[in-house]
C-alpha cells in the first residue's frame, strides 16, 4: 500500500464548479499535511498546509480527518488557472528519516 | 529573488559518463533535498541533508551521491548513469524546523535527465 494515495483523475469540471479531492495517507503518527500545486512541467508549490481544525485560504478549504487518516481540498468557484496537477503531501517518520512524502497527485482540468 | 536554482534544466547523456546536477539556494535554509518525479510514481526522495556535511538516503539513494560541503549548494552527482534513471529531477529546500512540523519545501525548476 503506498504511503499517500490521491485519485489520479483527471477531473474535467466547467468554470464555476465546485471540485473535491481526496487524499488518503498510511502512517498514523503523521503531523504535517500539505497540498502543493504543480502545473504541466513546471516544479511542485505549497499551496496551504492543512490543520487539524480545518483551514480556508480564498476559494480553497483543506480538511484533515485524523481518524480516518484522509486530506480533503475542495475549490469553489473554479477557474481556468486552477488546473494542474494537486499534490497531497505529509511528513514521513519511517526509520526516523524526516522527509515529506508526495502523493502522486490529482489533476484538475477546468473547461471554459 | 529568493530562489533555488538547478543546473543543466535539460540534459541528454550516454550510459556510464559521469555528471553533476548542480542546486543552489539563496534563503540560507538548512535543509536540502532531492527528488525524482516518474509518471504514476510521485515525487520521490533520492537524498537529504539536513545542514552542511550532514546528508542522508531517502527513498531511492542506489546509483546517486550527494554532498553539502556548503549551505546554499546540494550537488547529485550520478557517476554511471543508466537508463532507468532517465527522470525529472527537482532539487528543494526549506528551513529546519522542529519535529514534528515542517516547513514549507521550496523547488527548483527541475532538470530533465534523458540517459540512453
Amino acid at each position: 500500500r503506498k504511503e499517500v494515495e490521491q485519485d489520479p483523475g483527471p477531473f474535467n469540471v466547467p468554470e464555476g464548479a465546485t471540485v473535491a479531492f481526496n487524499c488518503t495517507y498510511s502512517n498514523s503518527a503523521s503531523q504535517s499535511f500539505f497540498w502543493y500545486r504543480q502545473d504541466c512541467r513546471k516544479e511542485p508549490k505549497l499551496l496551504m498546509s492543512v490543520y487539524s481544525s480545518g483551514n480556508e485560504d480564498g476559494r480553497f478549504t483543506a480538511q484533515l480527518n485524523r481518524a480516518s487518516q484522509y486530506i480533503s481540498l475542495l475549490i469553489r468557484d473554479s477557474k481556468l488557472s486552477d488546473s494542474a496537477t494537486y499534490l497531497c503531501v505529509v511528513n514521513s517518520m519511517d526509520t526516523g528519516r524526516r522527509a515529506l512524502t508526495f502523493g502522486s497527485g490529482t489533476r484538475l482540468q477546468v473547461q471554459p | 529573488e529568493a530562489q533555488v536554482t538547478q543546473n543543466p534544466r535539460y540534459l541528454i547523456t550516454v550510459t556510464g559518463k559521469k555528471l553533476t546536477v548542480t542546486c543552489s539556494q539563496n534563503m540560507n535554509h538548512e535543509y536540502m533535498s532531492w527528488y525524482r518525479q516518474d509518471p504514476g510514481l510521485g515525487l520521490r526522495q533520492i537524498y537529504y541533508s539536513m545542514n552542511v556535511e550532514v546528508t542522508d538516503k531517502g527513498d531511492v539513494p542506489e546509483g546517486y551521491k550527494v554532498s553539502r560541503k556548503e549551505k546554499r549548494n546540494f550537488p547529485l552527482i550520478l557517476e554511471s548513469p543508466s537508463p532507468n534513471q532517465t527522470s525529472l529531477y527537482f532539487c528543494a529546500s526549506s528551513f529546519r524546523g522542529e519535529p514534528p512540523h515542517y516547513n514549507e519545501q521550496f523547488f527548483g525548476p527541475g532538470t530533465r535527465l534523458t540517459v540512453l
